[in-house]
């Protein structure tokens, strides 16, 4: 079975520059996830997807941070304009379904993102 | 406030040896918890799941222990291997999102 894929692995951009992330979920897994994960840190969530539908965006920088995921299928994160503290390690995950969160989530490898 | 506090921070070891690592949380209501590993550069994988009603669950030479009174679980490596050098992250559920991640403990296994 294939795992949860994302491009690009690494980016550097400048501040104020824009950025886009892609990810592909395990196929069938309704539920996808997008985490932010400063070094030393643990992920945070930025927002939840439920199919096509955001079940959590709470944690999202609307001012800046924006995701999609058309067709219930992949997704993109965007940031624009970025900051500097927007470097981070950008994770992708994906569930069967969320109820209750006991569901397991099976993470992509990251992008890890530079600004400088 | 939901949290959880890892400790310790960072552990050096010898290879071959055991470790414990420490999870403690303040999340309710608690559905169940989780030990991801994290190797440098990649997503989490998950060691074990634990409901609240287990005491204990092991994965070849991880071995969890949950106590739900006192809100404390463990992760235990036997006999570690260099590959066994990641971050160690506890993850609680509290019944709904969003999951609560702990910061996670650097574990170094040298020869």
């Amino acid at each position: 079975e294939a795992g949860v894929a994302q491009s690009p692995r690494y980016k550097i951009i400048e501040k104020r520059q824009s950025v886009a992330f892609w990810c592909n979920p395990i196929s069938g897994h309704a539920t996808l996830y997008w985490y932010q994960q400063i070094l030393g840190q643990g992920p945070k969530l930025l927002i939840q997807f439920q199919n096509n539908g955001v079940v959590d965006d709470s944690q999202l920088p609307k001012d800046r941070f924006s995701a999609e995921r058309l067709k219930g299928v992949d997704s993109t994160l965007k940031i624009q304009p970025a900051k500097l503290e927007d470097s981070a390690v950008y994770l992708c995950a994906s569930s069967l379904e969320s109820v209750g969160g006991s569901y397991e989530q099976y993470f992509g490898p990251g992008t890890r993102l530079t600004v400088t | 406030k939901n949290q959880v506090e890892q400790s310790p921070q960072s552990l050096i070891i010898l290879e071959g040896k055991n470790c414990t690592l420490q999870c403690n949380y303040t999340v309710s209501p608690f559905s169940n918890l989780r030990w991801y590993k994290q190797d440098t550069g990649r997503g989490p994988v998950s060691l074990t799941i634990m409901t609240f009603s287990e005491n204990t669950k092991s994965n070849g030479r991880y071995t969890a222990t949950l106590d739900a009174d006192t809100k404390q679980s463990s992760l235990h490596i036997t006999a570690s291997q260099l590959s066994d050098s990641a971050s160690y992250i506890c993850v609680v559920i509290p019944g709904g999102v969003p999951l609560v991640f702990g910061k996670g403990t650097r574990l170094s296994v040298i020869a």
